[in-house]
């Protein structure tokens, strides 16, 4: 299947500092991805839709101006956490649309967020 | 998407097949069923999807009814790798941009 890239797959950060974390789609383009959180022992909940050269879509309860995405190109997408805090440590995972496979979505190894 | 309800958790012994269960009663005619899979701290593993048809790949057979009411996805010969959160959701075509909503899936514990 498609391959969907995610990095750092972990990273530990002060608490008040910005942390980046990129999705690529390694060898198909994706005008669109989704970001993901998931705390312990929970499911997957959608964050936001990152569409390439417009403004991302956020689900509501997500503060847009605190998890600022970017999709500059068809190939990645980034999600940067804002003055991070200890209860925005979680992992965070994206996935993207594969238009060449029938749409089917695929997601990426996610990346383990500790704010410490 | 329609609403689509699995068992909590399921056991299956290695080598034997395991045949989880989803039901999607009201599940509409464009509406496909997905199955991803994921495994402790990894992202969710796209498995397979069909719309009325049987299908089968590498990794697993999906099952549909043919009310399309529910389905089953079939892992011929598990093995203790194959132990995770399974999810199964309804899309429709229509909503290729949209993202995919995971409900609490089941939990396949394969054990030898």
């Amino acid at each position: 299947g498609a391959v969907v890239s995610q990095h750092p797959s972990r990273v530990i950060c002060k608490s008040g500092t910005s942390v980046k974390i990129e999705c690529r789609s390694l060898d198909f383009q994706a005008t669109t991805m989704f970001w993901y959180r998931q705390f312990p022992k929970q499911s997957l909940m959608l964050m936001a839709t990152s569409n390439e050269g417009s403004k991302a879509t956020y689900e509501q309860g997500v503060e847009k101006d605190k998890f600022l995405i970017n999709h500059a190109s068809l190939t990645l997408s980034t999600l940067t956490v804002t003055s991070a805090h200890p209860e925005d440590s979680s992992f965070y995972i994206c996935s993207a649309k594969d238009t060449s496979s029938g749409n089917t979505i695929y997601f990426g190894e996610g990346s383990w967020l500790t704010v410490v | 998407d329609a609403k689509t309800t699995q068992p909590t958790s399921m056991d299956c012994a290695e080598g034997r097949a395991a045949n989880l269960p989803c039901n999607h009663s009201t599940i509409s005619g464009n509406e496909y069923v997905y199955w991803y899979r994921q495994i402790h701290s990894q992202g969710p593993q796209y498995i397979i999807h069909g719309l009325k048809n049987n299908e089968t790949n590498e990794m697993a057979s999906l099952i549909i009814t043919e009310d399309r009411k529910s389905s089953t996805l079939i892992l011929p010969h598990a093995t203790l790798r194959d132990t995770a959160v399974y999810y199964c959701i309804a899309r429709a075509s229509g909503q290729a941009g949209t993202a995919l909503i995971f409900g609490k899936g089941t939990t396949l514990s394969v054990s030898s």
